[in-house]
């Protein structure tokens, strides 16, 4: 069975920092490119980055670039992101989501961040 | 940016009933294009890619079409764990990018 068993999620004051997590297992880790997507609560989702299959293809999108760092350890089949400089617009659930010939079938639980003073 | 704008916003349906759901993008997103269902506080689960392709274990009243710039999602006979938001998603070009969703309310 697929399944991405995210953590990290938390409650940060504006400036600071977190890493999420997202452990897959039940697939071939290394053959997908893996991406982040997240939600404010009650909004809509959006996408955040993405991940090729060995680390070395990184995309952003605008509104996180140079804060945030997509990264990957396929011997260890996890995925993180690595939220900087955090600002209350942050705030969000963040999802890992895995993209493959099925699109993007297999999503983790979500993951919320807090940014707040 | 590909901009993804969804119709309606909300639409109060009776189960049993039948509803069609509307995507449209600013650019071509050839198929594409992917549907989901969310239910609240939940992860988004995938009913439809490549524009017409059920995902496996999506019941066949959930139908997509649709190629280019519009694309349609079509429940026949509304269930009652079928209401939810719905949510577009072209992933043609990055940044991929989602339709502001639509709300499936029981009537």
């Amino acid at each position: 069975e697929v399944q991405l068993v995210q953590s990290g999620g938390g409650f940060v004051q504006p400036g600071g920092s977190l890493t999420l997590s997202c452990a897959a297992s039940g697939f071939t880790f290394s053959s997908y490119w893996m991406h982040w997507v997240r939600q404010v609560p009650g909004k809509g989702l959006v996408w955040v980055s993405r991940i090729n299959h060995d680390g070395r293809t990184t995309d952003y999108a605008d509104s996180v670039k140079g804060r945030i760092t997509i990264s990957r350890d396929n011997a260890r089949n996890t995925l993180f992101l690595q939220l900087n400089s955090l600002r209350v617009a942050d705030t969000a659930i963040y999802y890992c989501v895995r993209e493959g010939l099925d699109a993007f079938a297999a999503w983790g639980q979500g993951t919320l961040v807090t940014v707040s003073s | 940016e590909i901009v993804m704008t969804q119709s309606p916003a909300t639409l109060s349906v009776s189960p049993g009933e039948g509803v069609t759901l509307s995507c449209r993008a600013t650019q071509s997103v050839s198929n594409d294009l992917a549907w989901y269902q969310q239910k609240p506080g939940q992860a988004p689960r995938l009913l439809i890619y490549a524009a017409s392709t059920r995902a496996p274990g999506i019941p066949a009243r959930f139908r997509g079409s649709g190629s280019g710039t519009e694309f349609t999602l079509t429940i026949s006979s509304l269930q009652s764990e079928d209401f939810a938001v719905f949510y577009c998603q072209q992933y043609n070009n990055w940044p991929y990018s989602f339709g502001q969703g639509t709300k499936l309310d029981i009537k």
